[in-house]
């Protein structure tokens, strides 16, 4: 158990689809990131909320809109998507302060898109 | 841009071998951290190295961060099929503590 849940565990949905994917961390961090892992590719950062604001978006696509009601929450929006955004999407949270930011991840969603 | 490069892409070997696991970049870390990825679940941190030349022992995984702090090596001895999964190293660039992954290293240890 790493304090951190994602939910859902798995998504298929079509391209003209919304959805929403959720993160929610039990750690008392006040960091959250969002991270895109394919097949055959490094793992990407996405999104960095620190203090429930934004402090960084790595280039992403519009099509993904993250929110941070509170620093235990994460969502990331998911509107119009392409077949090749099929991934897993994996949340974590660190602490801010932590000399060395160790982050927690959480268990991903494994999110297809027809 | 800083890539980090790990090899073998790879790995199936025996119940009971020794393996090293390489990660390798053209960039100064100020820290570098290992993961360990199962099936269906998120990364989680082996270690963090953070000193130059520095060697962490964990159980029968050993680290090795160079001592240029632009590499790493993760040397496994009897390797058992708990073992076995993807294994990411991660570096933070100098200055920052801010990770980039590398390209990952998948092992399976066969019984």
């Amino acid at each position: 158990e790493t304090g951190v849940t994602q939910t859902p565990r798995h998504l298929v949905m079509g391209m003209t689809n919304k959805k929403s994917l959720k993160c929610e961390q039990h750690l008392g961090h006040n960091a959250m990131y969002w991270y895109k892992q394919s097949a055959k590719k490094p793992l990407e950062l996405m999104f960095v909320y620190n203090f429930k604001e934004q402090t960084e978006n790595n280039s992403v696509p519009s099509r993904f809109s993250p929110e941070c009601p509170n620093s235990s929450h994460l969502f990331l929006h998911l509107h119009t998507l392409q077949p090749e955004d099929s991934a897993l999407y994996l949340c974590a949270s660190s602490q801010e302060g932590d000399p060395q930011e160790t982050q927690y991840f959480g268990p991903g969603t494994r999110l297809l898109v027809l | 841009t800083q890539l980090l490069e790990q090899s073998p892409q790879f790995l199936s070997i025996q119940e009971g071998e020794n393996l090293t696991v390489y990660c390798n970049s053209s960039s100064v870390f100020s820290s570098l951290q290992w993961y360990r990825q199962e099936p269906g679940e998120g990364p989680v941190l082996l270690v963090t190295v953070v000193t130059g030349g520095e060697v962490k022992k964990l159980k029968r995984l050993t680290f090795q961060f160079g001592d240029a702090r632009k590499d790493s090596s993760l040397h496994i001895t009897a390797a058992q099929p708990g073992d076995t999964g993807l294994y990411l190293c991660a570096g933070a660039a100098a200055g920052t503590y801010k990770y980039i992954f590398g390209t990952g290293t998948r092992l399976k240890v066969l019984a």
